[in-house]
């Protein structure tokens, strides 16, 4: 069956512009989670989409960053007036309900600001 | 809080090395341990996990053992080979149910023939 996917692949954005990643999760999964992998910081937690419960938006950085889940399903993450310190891989994960689930992860998106 | 500390790498071993990961963690709770591997240009997926003290978590000729007296989850492999050349994040979990992982920064490790 189909995985995570995210999109774009690959985004560069110049210093100040708004970007949206996209993450489309497995089908029937709850749970889904927004991870930023860079250098030095390894993997660092974002923000958690559980069900219809508010989301847990404890590991954004800053309020430059926003994420929506509609409908339970796909989920955007926005990150507004782009700094260099953005730049980064953006992992999406989606889980079933449990615990100690697997989190299966998406490619990633690849953000570049200049 | 909750943290994660591996050891730092690269590691690179010659293939049928045997191999050691060491990872040490710091929970509030009582936590739930994982090894995900990535894969050069694939994305992270779970290699192996332990939801309790003593719990053997296995897969691929990996194994680690959740030592909760010591705090750590050390990753080995008897024999490795070029294949296994990637990079591995312990992780843990803690509460019940879903929750964010707290992830180690990543050891990558490098087999030659």
């Amino acid at each position: 069956g189909a995985g995570v996917s995210q999109s774009p692949s690959n985004k560069v954005t110049e210093k100040g512009k708004d970007v949206e990643l996209r993450c489309d999760p497995i089908s029937g999964h709850t749970a889904l989670y927004w991870y930023r992998q860079s250098l030095g910081q390894g993997l660092e937690f974002l923000i958690y989409f559980q069900g219809n419960s508010a989301p847990d938006k404890s590991g954004l950085p800053s309020d430059r960053f926003s994420a929506e889940r509609t409908g339970g399903s796909v989920s955007t993450l926005t990150i507004q007036r782009t700094q260099q310190e953005d730049s980064a891989v953006y992992l999406c994960a989606s889980s079933p309900v449990g615990s100690a689930v697997e989190q299966f992860f998406g490619p990633g998106t690849r953000l570049t600001v200049l | 809080g909750n943290s994660v500390t591996q050891m730092e790498g690269p590691v690179t071993l010659s293939e049928e090395a045997f191999l050691t990961i060491n990872c040490t963690y710091t929970a509030t709770g009582y936590p739930s341990l994982f090894w995900y591997v990535q894969y050069p240009g694939e994305g992270l997926q779970l290699l192996l996990k332990a939801t309790k003290a003593d719990d053997k978590g296995s897969n691929k000729g990996f194994e680690a053992t959740y030592r909760k007296e010591t705090t750590s989850f050390h990753l080995e492999k008897g024999s490795v080979q070029v294949s296994d050349s990637a990079v591995y994040f312990c992780a843990l979990s803690v509460n019940s149910g879903n929750t964010p992982l707290v992830f180690g920064k990543g050891t990558r490790l490098s087999v030659i023939a």
